[in-house]
């Protein structure tokens, strides 16, 4: 069964300062990975997938993540941290080739300190 | 596109009453998923359909129905409310094949 573990429940960084935001995940086959963002009171919105090719995945607002097959890892980073990226953060796993159930971590909730 | 959408935004019920939480989209998604997101839980799936008719049961189905009359619709019934359904609803959509989900607003739903 496909399984993720997101380590921290809340992080804390400065204005400017590198977000490291860490994702492991559990899956019998190669799966696809996602990091969703979630804005107070709204939906959740896409980041970044890795579904194949290049391990380093680059998505909005200036954040990547990479895809480290024996580490069983998919981290967000961003350069420089702004207040605007204080919001929720899901890292989320599914089967490829079609299936359909997708696992989301618990969340971690991103703290921007001015 | 107004993508998927999700009526209503905020709702109170009481212990043992139903109600259906509203989702379309207008992207003409096959798949359409309802989740539920708790504090520290992240978001888990409650039901999902691949198609018109077809639906099937997620992670947590319990004390829910759905149904899907149409590509563009997929409701989800509460059919006694219990204090453990208080949370937010998530409604999802994504096409054929593809990978990425586009979620509703989000219901927020209390349940005394």
């Amino acid at each position: 069964a496909q399984s993720v573990t997101q380590l921290g429940s809340h992080v804390s960084v400065s204005e400017g300062a590198l977000v490291l935001l860490r994702c492991n995940y559990s899956s019998s086959v190669p799966p696809y990975l996602f990091w969703y963002v979630q804005y107070p009171n709204q939906g959740l919105q896409l980041l970044l997938k890795y579904t194949t090719g290049a391990t380093l995945v680059k998505g909005i607002n200036g954040f990547e993540a990479e895809f480290k097959k024996s580490e069983t890892s998919f981290h967000l980073t961003k350069p420089s941290a702004h207040m605007s990226d204080a919001a929720e953060y899901f890292c989320a796993v599914s089967d490829r080739g079609g299936g359909f159930k997708t696992i989301f971590g618990a969340g971690t909730r991103l703290f921007v300190k001015a | 596109n107004a993508g998927v959408t999700q009526t209503p935004k905020f709702q109170v019920l009481k212990t043992g009453q139903s109600m259906t939480l509203q989702c379309a989209q207008d992207m003409n998604h096959e798949y359409m998923s309802w989740y539920r997101q708790d504090p520290g839980m992240g978001l888990r799936l409650i039901h999902y359909s691949v198609g018109a008719g077809i639906t099937d049961q997620g992670e947590v189905p319990n004390g829910y129905n759905v149904s899907r009359s149409t590509t563009e619709d997929f409701p989800l019934r509460l059919l006694s409310a219990a204090p453990s359904q208080t949370s937010v609803y998530f409604c999802a959509s994504r096409r054929g094949g593809g990978e990425t989900q586009y979620f509703g607003p989000g219901t927020r739903l209390l349940v005394l």
